[in-house]
């Protein structure tokens, strides 16, 4: 069974308008972390927001914003007033706690594909 | 600029040969990672290192093979490339293991297998 799904291959969303990419995954730790990273046309990975299993708030880096659903097991991403360079890839991840060989490592979905129309 | 390098950025390879992907870290991060992007399936674990000193397998570890002798360096070879391995092939770093550290990536290294 996939331990992150992202069910949207491809989202459109207008300039200025929020949007929210979705994300599920699956653990059976009390103990995790869910980490959404950009992936620009360029290549670079680049991080932009951390939630642990732990945290009562959900997380927020200037526009980006995780809404942390833990009985739904669901960490989607939210973007306010969206920007042409919000045209990416969008990866979510989850690292579990430790449990023996290859513990503590990323675990990435398929992606969604943002494309921000002017 | 502090980071991580990669090298080469991009390589055309006939099957059969033997190539090293060269990963190298100025952070003096204690935990590296090797991942493979293709498209459609995002990021695959290949190998990884919690230490200098040690090395682990991740998800898709066949017919790759890593060391980790010093805390900045992570070569991911692979012995008798096949056409497979065609990929984009990420090296990332974090300062340690577990909880909120964050993964730091290089550029990636484009990798054709003919």
């Amino acid at each position: 069974a996939q331990k992150i799904t992202q069910t949207q291959p491809g989202m459109f969303v207008q300039e200025k308008e929020a949007v929210t990419l979705d994300c599920t995954y699956d653990t059976s730790d009390q103990s995790y972390g869910l980490f959404w990273y950009k992936q620009p046309s360029s290549g670079e990975m680049i991080f932009l927001i951390y939630q642990g299993s732990y945290d009562e708030q959900n997380a927020t880096e200037g526009r980006y914003s995780l809404n942390f659903q833990k009985a739904r097991k669901s960490a989607n991403l939210v973007i306010s007033a969206s920007q042409l360079g919000d045209s990416a890839m969008y990866f979510c991840a989850m690292r579990e706690a430790y449990s023996g060989a290859g513990s503590y490592q990323l675990t990435f979905g398929k992606g969604t594909k943002l494309s921000v129309i002017p | 600029i502090a980071g991580i390098t990669q090298a080469p950025t991009s390589q055309i390879l006939a099957a059969g040969r033997r190539m090293t992907l060269r990963c190298t870290q100025d952070m003096r991060h204690n935990a590296m990672y090797w991942y493979r992007q293709d498209l459609g399936l995002g990021l695959r674990l290949i190998h990884y290192s919690n230490t200098a000193g040690t090395t682990g397998k991740g998800e898709v570890p066949d017919g790759y093979s890593v060391s980790r002798a010093n805390t900045d360096d992570f070569p991911l070879t692979l012995a008798s490339a096949v056409p497979s391995q065609t990929s984009v092939y990420f090296c990332a770093s974090s300062r340690a293991t577990g909880g909120a550290n964050v993964l730091t990536f290089g550029a990636g290294s484009r990798l054709t297998v003919l």
